[in-house]
């Protein structure tokens, strides 16, 4: 089982800030990918990375994959409340996920 | 174009009762994943079908959970008997490459 670590584990915000938050392994992933989850639902995809060294973004989040492809960072630009929820990073090579950081952003 | 659809949304049984859910896939997806959320925690994966078989179970407690995927479609997941560490969330996904995976809502069960 490789094992991700995600962090920080929470983070409480005031809108307009920036964070980072972290997803880290000592093992080499094809792809890894970033889910949000709000409470009652399931985890919606939000990125998936491939190549090391990739950086996409998707409006205020910016994702980075490592380029030894055993990491990656979300960084958000000017958090905003409905950015609020919990934050997961899951490696294609057996499907298992991390903690989790749970972000909260207040008004 | 329907998600993943799982029933029923929420189960409240007491401990030693047999329980089971149950999990419609995205059609045309032939992999399709079982995972158990505790509360504070992310998916752990239970067990992974590709069509009808059951690829990865290796953390499925079999002494006490089963499931099926028959024709390779639905799936069902059964506790029995249910114990109180069992209460949690039951989420069911699907995909049809490794890395993009489509959850459903989840069934949150409550053991007593």
């Amino acid at each position: 089982t490789q094992l991700l670590e995600q962090s920080p584990q929470f983070l409480s915000i005031q809108e307009g800030e920036n964070l980072t938050v972290y997803c880290n392994s000592s093992s080499v992933f094809s792809s890894l990918q970033w889910y949000r989850q709000e409470p009652g639902e399931g985890p919606v995809l939000l990125v998936t990375v491939v190549t090391g060294g990739e950086v996409k973004k998707l409006k205020r989040l910016t994702f980075q994959f490592g380029d030894a492809r055993k990491d990656s960072s979300l960084h958000i630009t000017a958090a905003q409340p409905g950015d609020t929820g919990l934050y997961l990073c899951a490696g294609d090579n057996d499907m298992r996920f991390g903690a989790g950081t749970r972000l909260t952003v207040k008004p | 174009e329907a998600g993943v659809v799982q029933s029923p949304r929420y189960k409240i049984i007491e401990k030693k009762q047999p329980v089971a859910f149950w999990c419609n896939p995205i059609s045309g997806h032939n992999t399709l994943y079982w995972y158990r959320q505790n509360l504070g925690q992310g998916p752990e994966l239970l067990i992974r079908y590709e069509n009808e078989e059951a690829v990865d179970d290796s953390q499925l407690p079999k002494d006490r959970f089963s499931a099926e995927r028959l024709k390779g479609v639905d799936s069902t997941l059964k506790i029995q008997p249910a114990e109180l560490g069992d209460s949690a969330v039951y989420l069911c996904a699907s995909s049809q490459s490794r890395d993009v995976w489509y959850f459903g809502p989840g069934t949150r069960l409550t053991v007593l």
